[in-house]
């Protein structure tokens, strides 16, 4: 079955970096789209980036533009989420998953169980 | 504030059917991109409820559904039961920002 595992979060200052880390098993991970979806502290779904299956193409909401890069290593079956400048407001849960792409259907059908970011002094 | 928008709440007593809407724009669900739904249980991730407006993932029972007209999407639940406790949230593509992924506000149902 479908594994996803995120790693890499933990505690940062204001204009820290972080990097995190999502290890994929139980499916063809150089078939699919993945992406990075956050959830702050008693909040909603923010989707945050996603990266095509051979990394040709990414896109990154507007609230981490020019701060966070996504990225994958299909040989290792791994995604990555590189944060940089990194504000008190990106404090969240963030989750990796697998986007299917069918039409103009974007969706998340698998999750991972989500990596905390905390971002204070 | 949200790209779609949903109701904060509802609530349903047991065995009832409950509806909750997501409203977009003519650049999302107007635009005849697919409308997903996803059901986050207390303390847990999310998981795919409903995908390309009305389709169960295997292992969804039949009681949700999953409609779309115009601007406009809804989840139903039918038979409502305890477990069903949870938050749930829609999600579609938008083209006006672009290429984004855009989820709704979220709404928690309180089964009564």
């Amino acid at each position: 079955q479908v594994q996803l595992v995120e790693s890499g979060g933990g505690l940062v200052k204001p204009g820290g970096s972080l990097r995190l880390s999502c290890a994929a098993s139980g499916f063809t991970f150089s078939d699919y789209y993945m992406g990075w979806i956050r959830q702050a502290p008693g909040k909603g779904l923010e989707w945050v980036s996603y990266i095509t299956e051979s990394s040709t193409y990414a896109n990154y909401a507007d609230s981490v533009k020019g701060r966070f890069t996504i990225s994958r290593d299909n040989a290792k079956k791994s995604l990555f989420l590189q944060m940089n400048s990194l504000r008190a407001e990106d404090t969240a849960v963030y989750y990796c998953a697998v986007l299917t792409v069918s039409g103009w259907s974007y969706f998340f059908d698998n999750w991972g169980q989500g990596s905390l970011v905390t971002v204070a002094s | 504030q949200s790209v779609l928008t949903q109701p904060p709440s509802v609530s349903g007593a047991p065995g009832q059917r409950v509806t909750i809407s997501c409203t977009g724009s003519n650049s999302n669900i107007g635009a005849n991109y697919g409308v997903h739904w996803y059901q986050q249980l207390p303390g847990t991730a999310p998981k795919l409820l409903i995908y390309g407006d009305n389709n169960r993932p295997s292992g969804v029972p039949e009681r949700f559904s999953g409609s779309k007209s115009g601007t406009s999407a809804s989840l139903a639940i039918t038979g409502l039961q305890a477990e069903d406790e949870a938050d749930y949230y829609c999600q579609s593509y938008d083209s006006s920002l672009s290429g984004s992924l855009v989820f709704g506000g979220g709404t928690k149902l309180t089964v009564l």
